[in-house]
């Protein structure tokens, strides 16, 4: 039982370009979400998608996209890469309303 | 919505000595309350979690949490820490009806130190 798989580990981007973050879980969980991490500033949601087909903005959205076209994928797209995205970046899902988040290992993303 | 209050972002402390990290929160509506622990280079795993029921939860490595609802805090303890307690401590909090998302605090560094 892989859990939630998050690749890739390590990225680094040029101002402007574009990328996926892919998000993959195995547990059939309807709920699924993105965050990022930065120093100081714990974790911030950034999108997140209780089924497939349904998306909606966390505290952090600009600059990305999400969709869900099925249960166990959540990519999120980064349209033009800007310095101020350099972060780690956790995708978690979780099945039940009252069950806990489970994470991705992260993607370490440098943008320079 | 929901937020969360984390007092200490640095709380160092010797080992075998019992430690407390504080978390606040806010909600309009009922809450399930979760700690959260990162190691270095690692993701997230569940410590504990508040969900109903007795307000003294435990979890996993010998930690704690007391639910204080008119206090609005979920403080997470260890009578006795060691050294690869060393981690970065998250409280977090969701409304407890439907798919809410689950708010963050800022995090605790936590140092032991032999």
């Amino acid at each position: 039982n892989a859990g939630v798989t998050q690749t890739p580990k390590f990225q680094v981007l040029k101002t402007g370009q574009s990328m996926t973050l892919q998000c993959a879980q195995d547990m059939n969980h309807e709920y699924m979400s993105w965050y990022r991490q930065d120093p100081g500033m714990g974790l911030r949601l950034i999108h997140y998608s209780v089924g497939a087909g349904i998306t909606d903005q966390g505290e952090v959205p600009n600059g990305y996209n999400v969709s869900r076209s099925t249960t166990e994928d959540f990519p999120l797209r980064l349209l033009s890469a800007a310095p101020s995205q350099t972060s780690v970046y956790f995708c978690a899902s979780k099945g039940r309303v009252n069950s806990p988040l489970h994470f991705g290992n992260g993607t370490r993303l440098t943008v320079t | 919505a929901q937020s969360v209050t984390q007092l200490d972002s640095q709380v160092p402390v010797f080992e075998e000595a019992p430690v407390e990290l504080r978390c606040n929160y806010s909600s309009s509506v009922s809450v399930y309350l979760f700690w959260y622990v990162q190691y270095p280079n690692q993701g997230l795993q569940l410590l504990l979690k508040y969900l109903s029921g007795s307000t003294l939860v435990k979890g996993i490595n010998g930690f704690e949490a007391e639910f204080n609802k008119s206090q609005t805090s979920f403080h997470l303890r260890k009578p006795s820490v060691h050294i690869s307690d060393t981690a970065e401590y998250f409280c977090a909090v969701s409304g407890n009806s439907g798919n809410t998302p689950l708010v963050f605090g800022k995090g605790t560094r936590l140092s032991v130190i032999a």
